[in-house]
Parts: structure tokens; sequence; C-alpha cells
């Protein structure tokens, strides 16, 4: 148990909808970090909040957004959902936000878009 | 562009040694990261390697760094069923330490 929890684990929903996953980080980590796992395009870094402030942004989508919230919980919120949206995502959470910094990864969210 | 490779799938015999390879594209990386997927779970840091050492031996794992080629191997010694997941290695975007840059992950399968 990495102490970072995931919710839901699984959705199913269709195109068009939208849909909010959430993300509480290990206790005393500032850093949150979405990531996306596909068949097609692997394991892909989709954004990264420290301490309610993004930080860096990835290979996400205008379709995509996410926050962090004061009690240092995230949501990623994805919206007009296409087939392709389905995958798996995680969430990393970790102390720090420079150098060394074990990330710690969440059990994911597998999303299914039919 | 950042690019990690590794080739996607490795069968070994329980008892043998496992050698998973990995090719990086940024020379600047300070770190480099083998993380571990068992099937329905999460990413595990397994181990990483500091990019002034060529080797860190952890336990039954070896991490070998060569620089000059930008490669980088995992390997596990005496390989057990359990160590059966997907390895992934991941170096850290150029210019920031925290976003990570992923290879498509090897699967090992050990058989008995």
């Amino acid at each position: 148990d990495s102490g970072v929890t995931q919710t839901p684990k699984h959705l199913i929903t269709a195109t068009g909808q939208r849909v909010t996953l959430r993300c509480s980080p290990r206790s005393g980590d500032l850093s949150v970090y979405w990531y996306q796992q596909s068949l097609d395009q692997g394991l892909q870094f989709l954004i990264h909040y420290y301490n309610g402030e993004e930080r860096a942004k990835g290979n996400i989508l205008e379709r995509f957004s996410a926050q962090q919230f004061p009690d240092l919980h995230s949501e990623l919120n994805l919206s007009s959902l296409e087939l392709g949206d389905s995958a798996l995502y995680f969430c990393a959470s970790s102390m720090s936000g420079t150098l060394y910094n074990e990330q710690f990864f969440g059990p994911g969210t597998r999303l299914t878009v039919l | 562009g950042e690019d990690v490779e590794q080739s996607l799938f490795l069968s070994v015999r329980e008892g043998d040694s496992s050698v998973i390879n990995c090719t990086y594209t940024d020379s600047s990386s300070t770190y480099l990261y083998w993380y571990k997927q068992e099937p329905g779970a999460g990413l595990q840091l397994l181990t990483y390697i500091f990019s002034n050492m060529d080797m860190k031996q952890d336990q039954r794992l070896t991490v070998l760094l060569n620089k000059k080629d930008k490669h980088l191997s995992l390997r596990i010694a005496d390989t057990q069923t359990g160590d059966s997941a997907i390895y992934f290695c991941a170096e850290p975007i150029s210019g920031g330490y925290n976003k990570l840059i992923f290879g498509a992950g090897t699967r090992l399968a050990v058989h008995p």
C-alpha cells in the first residue's frame, strides 16, 4: 500500500460525458502527478501540481483539466469523452518538487468509455 | 525529442538471472529509475541510480549505467515467480526532475 488513494477504482461511461477522478496523496506529500496508461500510448505524464499550484504540463488534452485543493487532494476532470480516452489513470505523490523524489503511485482508476 | 526504449517481453526460468535493458535520450538526467507494475496494481519504485554512478546493487537487484551509450540495465538475480511483472525504465524530462518519461515497459514472465 503506497498510501496514495484514488477513487473510483472503475468508471464506465459514454462518449461525450464528463467524469472526475479523485486522488488523495500520502500524508505530508505536497506534489501530485497524474499519468495516463493506455495500450497504444503507454504511460504518459499529464500534469503536476505542487502545493496547489500547477508546476508542469505534459501530454494533457485541452478537454482535460486538473486542480489541487488546499487539503492537497487533487481531481482530474475529463470532459467530452471519446473512446480513445479509455485508459488507466494513475495519480502519484511525492514530498518535494525537485531533484530526487520518489513518486508513490496510487492503484489507478480504470476508465472505460463506451 | 525525449524517448525511453525497452524491449517488450522477456521470459526466464525460475532461478535464472533476468536482464532488462533500456536506452534513454537525455544525458543530463540526474537520476534514472526502475519501476515495477504487478498485475492490477500501480507502479512501485524498485530502484534508482544517480547519474554519477556506474553500478548500484540492492540485494538481488543490480543496476548498470553506461552514460556514454545512454544505456541502463536491471539485473534480477535468482528470479522468482513473484518477480513476474512489467518493469518500466524512467528518466526525468529535461529541466524537470519531477516529470518522468517512461519506457513502454518490459513484461517479465518467469516459468518453472
